[in-house]
């Protein structure tokens, strides 16, 4: 079944503590993406990646990093999380046209930082 | 500054009507505009593009129109039905890159 997974989908951590949420695409899609998504601001853009070794900053990238080695994996690396990094977070890719395609997106993972 | 507005936050219809959602934007000037769907929980699901130099697209029930000049994109379900009850996004793609969303408006269709 073609799909975007994340792992983990609920996490509740402290300040400082590094955390990773995995991406992974099972369509070989070359575009792939990270957002965020808090009540009242909606969807909010934080990386994404054209393709293997090219990622770039989205709408707010402060805070985050990301890693595009491979093409079916991206990464998002929280090196010391902070409170105001507590969201709803989503994975999505594309086949080739980036975000001017379809997006498909994973089923978000709910990180919450005390 | 950029921004997108999508109309109230709820929007309640009857079964059978037909529900406008709108989109607004400025200072953007994007190459697609995106509808999708996101249903409580989960991850927003495509429904249709338009590209800058199309007015209309049409997909069964649904239809998107798109006026730059007014820089304003309108999302229609007819015949709405209680399953097209959701929260419904509009993005903007200005690049092949960034993709920017809309707050997203709340559909619910009573029977």
């Amino acid at each position: 079944e073609a799909q975007v997974t994340q792992n983990p989908r609920y996490l509740i951590t402290v300040t400082g503590k590094k955390l990773t949420v995995t991406c992974s695409q099972n369509m070989n899609h070359e575009y792939m993406s990270w957002y965020r998504q808090d009540p009242g601001l909606g969807l909010r853009q934080i990386y994404y990646s054209m393709n293997v070794e090219v990622t770039d900053k989205g709408d707010v990238p402060e805070g985050y990093k990301v890693s595009r080695k491979e093409k079916r994996n991206f990464p998002l690396i929280l090196e010391s999380p902070s409170p105001n990094q507590t969201s709803l977070y989503f994975c999505a890719s594309s086949f080739q046209r980036g975000a001017g395609d379809t997006q498909y997106f994973g089923p978000g993972t709910r990180l919450t930082v005390l | 500054s950029q921004k997108i507005e999508q109309n109230s936050e709820a929007l309640n219809i009857q079964e059978g009507k037909t529900a406008t959602l709108t989109c607004n934007y400025t200072n953007y000037s994007p190459a697609y505009l995106q509808w999708y769907r996101q249903d409580p929980g989960r991850g927003p699901v495509f429904l249709l593009l338009i590209r800058e130099n199309e007015k209309e697209k049409r997909k069964e029930r649904l239809k998107v129109t798109f006026d730059t000049t007014l820089k304003q994109s309108l999302f229609h379900i007819t015949a709405s039905q209680p399953a097209d009850s959701a929260t419904y996004l509009c993005a903007l793609v200005v690049n092949a890159g960034k993709s920017t969303f809309g707050d997203g408006t709340t559909l619910t269709v009573k029977p």
